[in-house]
């Protein structure tokens, strides 16, 4: 079935370091994919999606490129801030078109020291 | 965008007793779901709450075990019945505001721990 795999945490960087987290999926069809964020104490936001292979999506300098050939959608931003302290989960869509269903990998803790 | 609140925020309860969870959106949306993250896991579908109808379930969640309602367009509840302490989790509510969107929208999540 489908399934989506991120690189374990917890990530610690220094401020202002460039950041990677790495998620790959195994889907049938053509999934969208997200990236989601859950800061301390709050409930899941939606940081930035891509909805067909080349796609790349963007938001608060965070960036991640849908790789079909790599089934892969890396998160990376240029320069974390303490701010970006959190956990991220990058996610697939699942079944019919509009069913709304998402698959989650495992979560990465993000932590940025000063 | 669409606001979401559940309660409560957290519980302990007691084997073999149930809970019940509520989510409410600030508005009107078309799809709500259910999902539960257990200790150190992903998030996992528990089912779609339809609105007037019966919640459609995943593989291995079951309505004897997870009954949901959803009486309207901004309120769906989930009750964990029959508490073990393998339900000890976090349960979210989500929603989609609208058809043709992939966007959904969270809740803070419930912490439930089952003693």
């Amino acid at each position: 079935g489908d399934s989506v795999t991120q690189m374990e945490g917890p990530v610690t960087l220094s401020e202002e370091a460039f950041l990677t987290i790495n998620c790959t999926y195994t889907a049938t069809g053509y999934p969208s994919l997200f990236w989601y964020v859950q800061y301390p104490g709050e409930g899941l936001q939606l940081l930035l999606k891509a909805t067909k292979a080349d796609d790349k999506g963007s938001n608060k300098g965070f960036e991640a490129t849908y790789r079909k050939e790599t089934t892969s959608f890396h998160l990376e931003k240029g320069s974390v801030q303490v701010s970006d302290s959190a956990v991220y989960f990058c996610a697939l869509s699942y079944g019919s078109s509009n069913t709304g269903k998402l698959i989650f990998g495992q979560g990465t803790t993000l932590q940025v020291k000063p | 965008s669409a606001v979401i609140s559940q309660k409560p925020s957290r519980d302990i309860c007691q084997r073999g007793t149930s809970l019940t969870i509520q989510c409410q959106v600030d508005s009107q949306v078309t799809m709500m779901f259910w999902y539960r993250q257990q200790p150190g896991q992903s998030l996992t579908l528990i089912a779609t709450a339809n609105q007037g109808s019966e919640a459609t379930y995943e593989s291995g969640f079951v309505i004897d075990k997870f009954p949901i309602s959803r009486p309207n367009l901004t309120f769906s509840t989930l009750t964990v019945s029959n508490l073990s302490p393998e339900d000890s989790s976090i349960y979210l509510c989500s929603a989609q505001a609208r058809l043709n969107t992939d966007t959904q929208y969270f809740g803070p999540g419930t912490r439930l721990t089952v003693l």
